[in-house]
């Protein structure tokens, strides 16, 4: 079965440190790509996604992350965070030729300003 | 523009009793809408697929008697939550995939406490 899996569960860090947060796949197929994030008592935001091109994708408020095939991964960067990136964020993948999300376990990102 | 509306944000509901969640796509159809239960601390776990005009897909171990879904408009997709206990307590999140750009979006999400 398709497994998405997130390194870190929990990661508190200053304002202006960069940020790194890992996402490994486990289907050997062609898979859709997303980092998704949920600030405190609001609903899931998209913050970017990739389906194919560049492997390095940029999203919103400096997010970035970059997709390597050969490690299954999907790292999300941001090179300075800001108290306001305090949220949790999910890795999710879709396979190619299907519909449903499988998200990560999830990673609580705690900004101390 | 793609938004999904799910409601109630709250409910909190007796032991034995039933609990219907609403999530409306405001400008868009959605033939396909996903519903999810979220633990505290925990990510996401899918629970169905909610087909406009047939019957849902439900992931294994999900009871499909005690989780009822609906989705008799392009636009509406109900969760029925039957003889609700307190261990159905828990955030549910609907999610709707939204044409042309492969990307979905989700519902506020419900939090439901049974007591």
């Amino acid at each position: 079965a398709q497994s998405v899996s997130q390194h870190n569960h929990h990661v508190i860090l200053s304002e202006a440190a960069s940020l790194e947060l890992g996402c490994n796949y486990s289907y050997g197929g062609t898979v859709n790509l997303f980092w998704y994030v949920q600030y405190p008592g609001q609903h899931l935001q998209l913050l970017l996604k990739y389906f194919s091109g560049d492997p390095l994708v940029k999203g919103i408020k400096g997010f970035e992350a970059e997709f390597i095939k050969s490690k299954f991964s999907f790292n999300l960067r941001k090179p300075s965070v800001q108290w306001s990136d305090t949220a949790e964020y999910f890795c999710a993948v879709l396979k190619a030729a299907g519909n449903k999300l499988t998200f990560g376990g999830g990673t609580r990102v705690l900004v101390k300003p | 523009g793609a938004v999904v509306s799910q409601h109630p944000s709250r409910v909190i509901c007796k032991s034995g009793t039933s609990v219907k969640i609403e999530c409306r796509s405001l400008d868009f159809q959605a033939t396909t809408m996903f519903w999810y239960r979220q633990f505290p601390k925990q990510s996401l776990m899918l629970m169905a697929t909610s087909n406009e005009g047939s019957k849902a897909t439900y992931e294994q171990g999900v009871e499909k008697d005690k989780f009822l879904i609906n989705h008799a408009s392009l636009t509406l997709s109900t969760l029925t939550v039957t003889s609700a206990h307190p261990e159905d307590s828990s955030f549910y999140i609907c999610s709707a995939r939204v044409s042309g750009n492969y990307g979905y979006t989700f519902g506020s999400g419900t939090r439901l406490t049974v007591v």
